[in-house]
């Protein structure tokens, strides 16, 4: 089987740091990807690892490990905006090279 | 702009009647395409895997003859809910994977609201 799990919600305050945690053990693996989803819209990319290691990306970072199947996005400077759901997302690899989606985490940032 | 475009963005049936639902790629050539279902306040689910030329790969649990998928061209996908009942009402959305692309480029459509009355 696969799974893909995410703390179901947060709360942090805006001007502080969050860090989004996604776990996962998954068939096969081709990089990992987070996306940003407010209510009733699309995904939007946020970043994507493939390598071990620490990719940063403005206010963003994404931090991957293989060897504990273990991700998390990091967000600093937090505003208010930035209250959505966010998606941890696994690409199996393999032929169909699918995206599969964690359960989500949704943020709610706080004066 | 979009890349990946998706019509309708909502739709309203009675139950028991059948919709379709595009995926289209706007400027890239797409063999592959997948369909996802999303429910208030969870996350996306994957319906399944739609490869040009050929058949449908469905996920464990999604039925086959109700979700109709086809992809006729490297540019378009269609996935048709046939029969529909209230339980399907959903947000479905479509995502593309480019065949120009290193591995990383995933292309989502802004996604079709269904609410089957």
């Amino acid at each position: 089987g696969q799974n893909i799990d995410q703390p179901t919600e947060m709360t942090a305050t805006e001007g502080a740091i969050v860090q989004i945690n996604c776990t996962y053990q998954t068939s096969g693996f081709n990089g990992l990807f987070w996306y940003q989803q407010h209510a009733g819209e699309a995904p939007t990319f946020l970043s994507y690892n493939v390598l071990d290691g620490l990719e940063e990306k403005g206010r963003f970072s994404s931090f991957l490990s293989r060897s504990k199947g273990y991700s998390y996005l990091l967000l600093k400077e937090l505003q208010m905006k930035d209250s959505a759901s966010y998606l941890c997302a696994v690409r199996n690899g393999g032929a169909t090279n699918k995206l599969i989606f964690g359960t989500g985490t949704l943020l709610a940032v706080q004066p | 702009g979009a890349v990946v475009s998706q019509h309708p963005s909502w739709v309203i049936c009675k139950s028991g009647t059948s919709v379709k639902i595009e995926c289209r790629s706007l400027d890239f050539q797409a063999t592959t395409m997948f369909w996802y279902r999303q429910f208030p306040k969870q996350s996306l689910m994957l319906m399944a895997t739609s490869n040009e030329g050929s058949k449908a790969t469905y996920e464990q649990g999604v039925e086959k003859d109700k979700f109709l998928i086809n992809h006729a061209s490297l540019t378009l996908s269609t996935l048709t809910v046939t029969s529909a009942h209230p339980e399907d009402s959903s947000f479905y959305i479509c995502s593309a994977l480019s065949s120009r692309s290193s591995g990383n480029t995933i292309y989502f459509g802004e996604g079709s609201w269904l609410t089957v009355v």
